[in-house]
């Protein structure tokens, strides 16, 4: 049961354009969403993340949306570097839970 | 500052086979776990950890083993390994649970043949 989607397997974006990454999830219960970032071979790193009484919260070139009463959230890169060139996951997680539930990601590849 | 350290990166077994994955944490931090990635999917919690101790169950636990009997260390151990647990396992630790930043190690990559 994914409770958190990630439609997108894949985005490509020229560089100095605008990256959006999209994320749904069925569960009314989460409170907490967060975006990670991972290279090859290496483990997820900590991106942005955004609390349910928000509806944005932005962080240099990264702003993550939240629309609660869709159950959708989204991620913007702008503008887009090569070194963006990533996986990244959406996580969400509910009241008192340590726990996250993790999307399938998404690959984004910025063209030079 | 190693942060999350993973032992090993690679390994092959043998199914039936048993192993522990290693992880260790140089920041102090109380909250543990370990996640597994198939092809994709999503990271799956296996278990995880709050404190010396102290461990719990996760999303997807069958098959796996863990203990925590001082904070640095959190190891993951697999007995009588079946094609199935073929993933990339990923240990991470934070400070206060999954809410705030979590650090992640490298990874280690197991393929069970």
């Amino acid at each position: 049961d994914q409770q958190v989607k990630q439609n997108s397997p894949s985005l490509s974006v020229q560089e100095g354009r605008i990256s959006i990454l999209n994320c749904d999830y069925t569960n009314s219960m989460f409170d907490y969403f967060l975006w990670y970032k991972k290279y090859p071979a290496e483990g997820p790193t900590f991106l942005i993340s955004i609390s349910s009484i928000k509806d944005k919260n932005e962080d240099g070139r990264f702003t993550v949306f939240l629309n609660k009463s869709a159950k959708h959230l989204s991620l913007h890169i702008v503008p887009s570097q090569p070194g963006d060139s990533a996986v990244y996951f959406c996580a969400a997680s509910a009241s008192n839970d340590y726990k996250l539930s993790f999307g399938a990601g998404t690959t984004v590849t910025v063209r030079a | 500052n190693a942060g999350v350290t993973q032992t090993p990166k690679f390994r092959i077994l043998k199914i039936g086979q048993s192993m522990t994955l290693q992880c260790t944490q140089d920041m102090n931090h109380n909250y543990m776990y370990w996640y597994r990635q198939d092809p994709g999917m999503g990271l799956k919690l296996i278990y995880y950890s709050v404190g010396a101790g102290i461990t719990d169950k996760g999303e997807v636990p069958n098959g796996y083993n863990v203990s925590r009997s001082t904070t640095e260390d959190f190891p993951l151990r697999l007995e009588l390994a079946a094609p199935s647990q073929t993933s990339v396992y990923f240990c991470a630790s934070s400070s206060v649970g999954m809410k705030t930043e979590a650090f992640f190690g490298q990874g280690t990559r197991l393929t069970v043949v």
